[in-house]
């Protein structure tokens, strides 16, 4: 592993249905991130974990859950995917201590149907 | 709250000088980011200001000025491959959360 890796890349998914997309880090970050990327709306935050064991919501956290066991990964769970959830999401990461520079990993596109 | 503006597409030539501009407002704010983003791929750093002035990295540069809620980002020399969506984005409070403008897309022509 190389950075800040996801998987899936790609997904189609029924409404209703429970996802969890992945999103594991080597860099020894001490923060992560979720975003979605909407056509016109730009990043928006749904939540994040300034350190392993603590998460915070960000600006769109409704329908989303994320837990931090440990430094590396990060989860993000949607309990019962909807279509408005359709949407490319992109996992980051950040050091305090570096500027807090934050490093994307290369994305899933998710689509509810 | 917070809002950041940027335009939202802008066209240049090969060869020209380009500055995308930037307006936030924030509070609390810790510093402002550029990022280029590729269609289909993920965001990547350019810049980060912190302090008021001018960051110059290569062909890109950043200007800050925090009393103006104000940055830009100029890139020179410009090429093809430059043609990009480039995203402003303001670190603010103390959980060093990241607000993204929606980006202005460069489009850039022979």
């Amino acid at each position: 592993i190389a950075g800040i890796t996801q998987a899936p890349t790609s997904q189609i998914l029924a409404a209703g249905r429970r996802m969890t997309l992945r999103c594991t880090q080597d860099m020894r970050h001490n923060a992560m991130y979720w975003y979605r990327q909407d056509l016109g709306l730009g990043l928006r935050l749904i939540h994040y974990s300034n350190t392993a064991g603590t998460t915070g919501k960000g600006e769109v956290p409704d329908g989303y859950s994320v837990s931090r066991a440990n430094t590396d990964d990060f989860p993000l769970t949607l309990a019962s995917a909807v279509p408005s959830q359709t949407s490319v999401y992109f996992c980051a990461s950040s050091s305090v201590s570096a500027n807090n520079e934050q490093f994307f990993g290369p994305g899933t596109r998710l689509t509810v149907l | 709250g917070q809002n950041i503006d940027q335009p939202t597409e802008m066209t240049a030539t090969e060869g020209a000088i380009v500055q995308i501009n930037c307006t936030y407002q924030t509070s609390g704010f810790n510093g402002l980011f550029w990022y280029q983003q590729h269609a289909g791929e993920a965001p990547t750093f350019l810049s980060y200001n912190v302090l008021d002035g001018l960051e110059e990295k290569g062909r890109f540069s950043s200007f800050l000025s925090r009393s103006k809620g104000y940055s830009y980002l100029l890139l020179k020399e410009l090429q093809m491959k430059d043609s990009a969506s480039y995203l402003c984005a303001v670190l603010s409070g103390t959980a060093s959360k990241l607000t993204f403008g929606t980006g202005t897309r460069l489009q850039v022509t022979l």
